[in-house]
């Protein structure tokens, strides 16, 4: 299988925990997003690299949520101090770094904090 | 701001009836128009896009035509089935990163 792959799939966690959800994008692409999606919404952009470099960053990211892509392959996402407000699906997309390229999600890690 | 406004759903269809979810957009710039669609337990996939105006995308069935001057970007298609049941999301990618804003998803159902 050579799409995005996200793990954990699902992750339960007590409120005040740190949790980390990493990504792996499709081989050859240079760009990686991360966007999360409440219930009955739509995906809303966190942030995206080029490569390693981490290029933009939504107001959404607050500063307990980090995110790295250190080789400019895979990337993690860090919650720290998690509150409920968190619970959420977790989305990443890759592509290449073209205007028209559409984006290949995972298929998401869902996180509830209890 | 850039956004996408979607119809509001949910919508329940017969086999072979007509389907059209409207999509309006609003941007900074000349957005790059797309509709994903996430069948039940699965991820988002693309399902059409158009990079310019008066583009039409089209797959699987379904159609929608980039209108620059109504900012709209509809879904149709002409037959649907019940195996087209899915959230539909309408989408615009603008930035310096492309990176996509989404719209709040149409839930369909389609009854045989």
């Amino acid at each position: 299988d050579t799409g995005v792959s996200q793990n954990p799939r699902h992750k339960i966690t007590k409120r005040g925990q740190n949790v980390t959800f990493r990504c792996d994008p499709i081989s050859e692409h240079n760009r990686l997003y991360w966007y999360r999606q409440t219930l009955g919404q739509g995906p809303e952009f966190l942030t995206y690299f080029q490569n390693e470099a981490q290029l933009e960053k939504s107001r959404l990211l607050s500063d307990r949520f980090s995110a790295e892509r250190p080789k400019g392959s895979f990337s993690t996402l860090e919650i720290q101090r998690t509150e409920q407000g968190d619970s959420a699906m977790y989305l990443c997309a890759s592509s290449l770094a073209n205007s028209y390229n559409e984006q290949f999600f995972g298929p998401g890690t869902r996180l509830t904090v209890l | 701001g850039n956004s996408v406004t979607q119809m509001e759903g949910p919508v329940t269809l017969s086999e072979e009836a007509f389907l059209t979810i409207n999509c309006t957009y609003t941007a900074t710039g000349y957005p790059s128009l797309f509709w994903y669609v996430q069948y039940p337990g699965e991820g988002l996939q693309l399902l059409l896009k158009a990079t310019k105006a008066d583009d039409k995308g089209s797959n699987k069935g379904f159609e929608a035509t980039y209108r620059k001057e109504t900012t709209s970007f509809h879904l149709e298609k002409g037959s649907v089935q019940v195996s087209d049941s899915a959230v539909y999301f309408c989408a615009l990618s603008l930035g310096t990163g492309n990176q996509f804003y989404f719209g709040t998803g149409t839930s369909l159902t389609v009854i045989p």
